[in-house]
């Protein structure tokens, strides 16, 4: 199953410029996750965001979380070309006992 | 941090025969570990949930008796492709959690690269 939507898809931008990408989801949760993968490897977590908290951050991160309206968005400020990779949104889901991932934005930063 | 260890990266089998990946948590003990597919330019899609000395639970479609799924210890889970056919060929992801409460960080393997000729 999966429980997250991300928008968009794909995303290309310059160096230096920021990314917002977007991640909207189905039923209640606990806590969202963002993670990044780079191609062909395995993931990287980058933060946590619980349900009764509304922002995070963590360097260039930026992460808030909506539950009345199910999203969340993860902004990425002063991109760098090794910013490129996908990104994750990830909610837990069946009383907390597991994570579905969302479908991905795949970041493109140009140098 | 935590790390996972998966074993192997990358494999290649011929048709019909059976692979099996093994997922280690190097400085943890794990008591739950999960199993992912991930297809090119995809998701993540779980496959299963495993917790030491039981049965995993399977997601819906995906068919217990072709993914077997052992997870013996607290540091070990392996999953084992049965009479693995072309459509298998995958990214498989196993990750490992202290506690079943998703509050716990889950910390990803590497990944193994299946490909089934």
């Amino acid at each position: 199953s999966q429980q997250g939507e991300e928008d968009p898809q794909a995303l290309s931008i310059q160096e230096g410029e920021n990314a917002t990408m977007n991640c909207s989801y189905k039923t209640s949760i606990n806590n969202l996750q963002w993670y990044r993968q780079n191609s062909g490897r395995g993931l990287v977590h980058l933060i946590l965001i619980r349900s009764n908290e509304r922002e995070k951050h963590s360097g260039r991160l930026r992460v808030t979380l909506d539950t009345s309206k199910k999203s969340s968005s993860l902004l990425i400020t002063a991109s760098r070309a090794a910013d490129t990779a996908s990104y994750f949104c990830a909610t837990d889901e069946g009383g907390g006992f597991k994570t579905i991932f969302g479908a991905g934005t795949r970041l493109f930063v140009k140098a | 941090g935590a790390v996972v260890s998966q074993h192997p990266s990358r494999v290649i089998c011929k048709s019909g025969t059976s692979v099996k990946i093994e997922c280690r948590s190097l400085d943890f003990q794990a008591t739950t570990m999960f199993w992912y597919r991930q297809f090119p330019k995809q998701s993540l899609m779980l496959m299963a949930t495993s917790n030491e000395g039981s049965k995993a639970t399977y997601e819906q479609g995906v068919e217990k008796d072709k993914f077997l799924i052992n997870h013996a210890s607290l540091t070990l889970s392996t999953l084992t492709v049965t009479s693995a056919h072309p459509e298998d060929s995958s990214f498989y992801i196993c990750s490992a959690r202290l506690s079943s409460r998703a509050t716990d960080t889950q910390y990803f393997g590497p990944g193994t690269r299946l490909t089934v000729l």
